[in-house]
């Protein structure tokens, strides 16, 4: 099956600091999804982005399908932007789709 | 924005007890989803559910698991003899149709078990 891998697993900042989470799958996907997952537990989503850049406030993402990576920036960062964020690539069978999880990383933004 | 309403937030069962979790997906969306989350760990798939029969399940969702559409807005997960094991926090979701819209697939705050 799909492989989908997060780096770094670990992510320390000091707040105001800017970072780059990674996302690596290792087959062709139809599309990824990137979530904040807060101390609650709930999955936030954040974009949906099969490819090309989006942008939403201090966050942005890029996906590059044709090298199976997508990258999340978080700007300015916050001690509310803690918590584990996860990738997930949607993998297409013959009927039925299923988002597969990366293995998250954790960030820890302290003032 | 709509959402997926996951009731109760949090449950505590005894062991070989039977345990529903309920979902309300969002109203125009064709397809369902239970995935979970062990603690400290990756969101797992557990199985798709469209046109009121289960498109795929994963190895984990074994015959202690059941899932069910009983009328036009509710989607449940039953575990039949909860195990300790079993103890984890189970999201919903649910997406509008194969090769999806811009908005992909919608999670629910989740329902965090605990089996003792």
């Amino acid at each position: 099956g799909i492989q989908v891998e997060q780096s770094p697993p670990d992510l320390i900042l000091q707040e105001g600091a800017n970072s780059t989470l990674r996302c690596n799958f290792s087959d062709s996907v139809n599309n990824l999804q990137w979530f904040h997952q807060n101390p609650w537990g709930q999955l936030i989503n954040l974009f949906y982005i099969p490819s090309g850049t989006k942008q939403n406030g201090r966050l942005s993402a890029t996906t590059v399908a044709t090298e199976r990576y997508s990258l999340l920036y978080i700007s300015s960062s916050q001690t509310t932007d803690s918590g584990v964020y996860f990738c997930a690539v949607e993998y297409v069978s013959y009927n039925t789709d299923k988002l597969i999880f990366g293995t998250g990383t954790r960030l820890q933004v302290f003032p | 924005e709509p959402e997926v309403t996951q009731t109760p937030s949090h449950q505590v069962t005894q062991m070989g007890q039977e345990v529903i979790l309920r979902c309300v997906p969002i109203s125009n969306h064709l397809y369902f989803y239970w995935y979970r989350q062990i603690l400290g760990q990756k969101v797992e798939f557990l199985v798709s559910f469209y046109n009121n029969e289960i498109s795929e399940k994963s190895e984990i969702f074994d015959d202690q698991f059941s899932v069910e559409r009983p009328d036009g807005s509710n989607f449940t997960l039953k575990i039949r003899s909860t195990k300790l094991e079993d103890s984890a926090m189970y999201f919903c979701a649910s997406s509008g149709g194969l090769r999806r819209t811009n908005y992909g697939y919608t999670f629910g705050s989740g329902t965090r078990l605990t089996v003792v």
